[in-house]
């Protein structure tokens, strides 16, 4: 079992659609939790993170972490074309030093 | 503007040789990392170097070898020794003392796509 998973997708949505991407882990060790948006041909770059459990809003992106489920979320309303991308969750393991990386998701926001 | 610089953009190379991948950053950062992203896999660590004259190996380090002699520079060889070195290769760097948590994110540069035939 690895130790994030991730639907690698594709997802596809029309314009202005509520899109959900999410991730399981298998360690309650982990501590930090992070999203990265990486576009075609491009490096990641991150989008948000949190360390705890609940919602943590930028935007029209809202980061979702339950710690009792190990299953983090991430939201985009409204989505735009422009976010058509791959989002990479990653977790931060504090005592191992490690940063673990989801297998991402590719998303498709049509117009 | 500041940020990290992978060249080539993409390499191409026959099996055997080894072959190197530059990274240079201009963000006075300490610490420096080596990535490889194969489809379906995310992004799996190769090398880290956390001060100049220093490196560890992550998960992958087999086949690869790296160096750090300057604090803006990391390149990465990949050798014959690698079984499939095919793959999208991304550096990326952060300050001393956040790594990879807290609200210092990791920066990447735009990778290296290597292909070897």
């Amino acid at each position: 079992q690895k130790e994030v998973e991730q639907d690698p997708g594709p997802l596809s949505v029309p314009e202005g659609a509520i899109v959900s991407l999410n991730c399981t882990y298998s360690n309650s060790a982990f501590q930090y939790f992070m999203w990265y948006r990486q576009y075609s041909r491009k490096g990641p770059e991150l989008l948000m993170y949190t360390y705890s459990s609940g919602n943590k809003e930028d935007g029209r992106f809202t980061a979702q972490v339950d710690k009792s489920s190990k299953y983090i979320s991430l939201f985009i309303r409204d989505s735009q074309p422009s976010d058509s991308a791959t989002y990479l969750c990653a977790i931060f393991y504090n005592q191992g030093g490690k940063l673990i990386f989801g297998q991402g998701t590719e998303l498709s926001v049509k117009p | 503007d500041g940020g990290i610089t992978q060249s080539p953009k993409y390499l191409f190379r026959k099996e055997g040789q080894n072959v190197t991948l530059s990274c240079e950053q201009n963000l006075n950062h300490d610490a420096m990392y080596w990535y490889r992203q194969d489809p379906g896999q995310g992004l799996r660590l190769i090398y880290y170097s956390q001060i100049v004259n220093d490196f560890q190996k992550g998960d992958i380090a087999e086949g690869y070898s790296v160096s750090r002699e300057k604090k803006e520079s990391f390149p990465l060889t990949v050798t014959s020794a690698q079984k499939n070195p095919t793959a999208f290769y991304l550096c990326a760097s952060s300050p001393p003392g956040q790594g990879v948590a807290y609200n210092s994110p990791l920066h990447f540069g735009n990778g290296t796509r290597l292909t070897v035939t």
